[in-house]
């Protein structure tokens, strides 16, 4: 099963509104890190959030971390049309050496 | 710029036929992967590799080998290609020994086994 789960699958916003993406992992970790993938295209890393902090900023993306609730969330704030994509978070645990994927959260924005 | 290039984007083999599919990363990068992502399933990791001449295991290792002779280019092999192959595959790599650094992803090939 994947470590990490994002909600939702699919979301649909209108040009402007705030779109907000969860992730859930099962096993601890040591950082989680957000990718956005475009149509036909390959990932690109947006932004990365170790286990000891809660809430990082880049631009119009806000990133936070709940360790005690194993999830993490993306926001994207006054989206636009370009913003659309597939979204996925990634948990990288030590133990293993890699990072663990999640199914991703195709996301919509309409003009 | 990172750049990852896969060497192609649409390839069409048949059953049987042993697969090459090439990725050279043009930023000195330790680490390099080979994924590869099927609806509903996201990216799965077949190996990997975190210096030149190693390689690891992944989570679905099966049907592949990989090869790295030079730091730039990993190569994944299908030994004998079966139709559940068929699947969107793409490399990636990173910087630095087996740490945890943003990696670095090319477009993509979209294999197809007839």
């Amino acid at each position: 099963s994947q470590q990490g789960e994002e909600d939702p699958q699919a979301l649909s916003i209108q040009e402007g509104e705030n779109a907000t993406m969860n992730c859930s992992y099962k096993t601890s970790i040591n950082n989680l890190q957000w990718y956005r993938q475009n149509s036909g295209r390959g990932l690109v890393h947006l932004i990365l959030i170790r286990s000891n902090e809660r809430e990082k900023h880049s631009g119009r993306l806000r990133v936070t971390l709940d360790t005690s609730k194993k999830s993490s969330s993306l926001l994207i704030t006054a989206s636009r049309a370009a913003d659309t994509a597939s979204y996925f978070c990634a948990s990288w645990m030590d133990s293993s050496y890699k990072l663990i994927f999640g199914s991703g959260t195709r996301l919509l924005v309409r003009p | 710029d990172v750049k990852v290039t896969q060497s192609s984007r649409y390839l069409v083999k048949r059953t049987g036929e042993k697969v090459f599919l090439e990725c050279v990363q043009d930023m000195d990068h330790e680490n390099m992967f080979w994924y590869r992502q099927d609806p509903g399933l996201g990216l799965r990791l077949i190996y990997f590799s975190y210096d030149v001449k190693m390689k690891e295991k992944g989570d679905i290792p099966e049907g592949y080998s990989v090869s790295r002779e030079k730091k730039e280019r990993f190569s994944l092999i299908l030994e004998s290609a079966s139709t559940n192959q068929t699947s969107m595959y793409l490399c990636a790599s990173s910087l630095g020994g087996r740490t945890n650094q943003p990696q670095h992803f090319g477009d993509g090939t979209r294999l197809s086994i007839l």
